[in-house]
């Protein structure tokens, strides 16, 4: 079964830093998602991707933030200069279409980032 | 602006024992989602709830949907450990949108 492929699995940052998730959707997929969980708390919907566009962004999702789709094939998530509150569970997800909703999502791993 | 509300938050339960974890939405949708979150893990998706009156059921599962009371229910039957987890609801505004708004979440541990 074909599945979102997220790198690193954990990754520890000093505050300040940038940091960069990466994320391969399911290759015929054309919508992207980023979604976080700080934990012990719900899922969070920060921005979804589309035609090299974002389509939409939640508050959460400031200047510190950016997407972008390098390749064709690897979607990321930079962080341009970590804080402590930025430590959370990132998840990249992708669906085919639009207009489905959750019903055409597919979650990845996920990538637990520690900013210290 | 939708939210979402699970309750119980928490719910610590014996083997064998029925028990209902309850969500609510505060605006119209058509759509809802149930995933499954173990500890350090993904998403799993359980359950998708299309349209008013949806029931699916799978091993000691069963989620509803009623769209006029704007409440999903996930009903666990003979709850076994293996169950223990993270239940999060998922709406989405079915329209324009793709995004989900999830769920407080419930916290469901099942002990012998």
């Amino acid at each position: 079964e074909p599945e979102v492929t997220q790198t690193p699995s954990h990754q520890v940052t000093q505050m300040g830093q940038e940091v960069i998730l990466r994320c391969v959707p399911i290759s015929n997929h054309l919508y992207f998602y980023w979604y976080r969980q700080i934990l012990g708390q719900k899922v969070e919907f920060l921005v979804s991707f589309y035609n090299n566009e974002i389509s939409e962004k939640s508050e959460i999702f400031d200047d510190q933030f950016s997407v972008e789709r390098p390749d064709g094939s690897n979607f990321t998530l930079k962080i341009r200069s970590t804080k402590l509150e930025d430590s959370a569970m990132y998840f990249c997800a992708s669906s085919e279409t639009f207009g489905q909703g959750g019903y055409g999502y597919t979650f990845g791993s996920g990538t637990r980032l520690t900013v210290v | 602006e939708l939210k979402v509300e699970q309750n119980p938050l928490f719910l610590s339960m014996q083997e064998g024992k029925n028990y209902t974890i309850y969500c609510n939405y505060s605006t119209t949708s058509d759509r809802l989602y149930w995933y499954r979150q173990d500890p350090g893990k993904s998403l799993e998706s359980l359950f998708v709830l299309l349209s008013n009156g949806a029931v699916k059921q799978e091993g000691r599962l069963m989620a509803s949907l009623d769209t006029k009371a704007r409440l999903s229910t996930l009903h666990i039957t003979a709850a076994v450990h293996d169950l223990s987890a993270t239940y999060f609801c998922a709406v989405d505004l079915s329209y324009n949108t793709d995004k989900l708004i999830f769920g407080t979440g419930t916290r469901l541990q099942v002990f012998p």
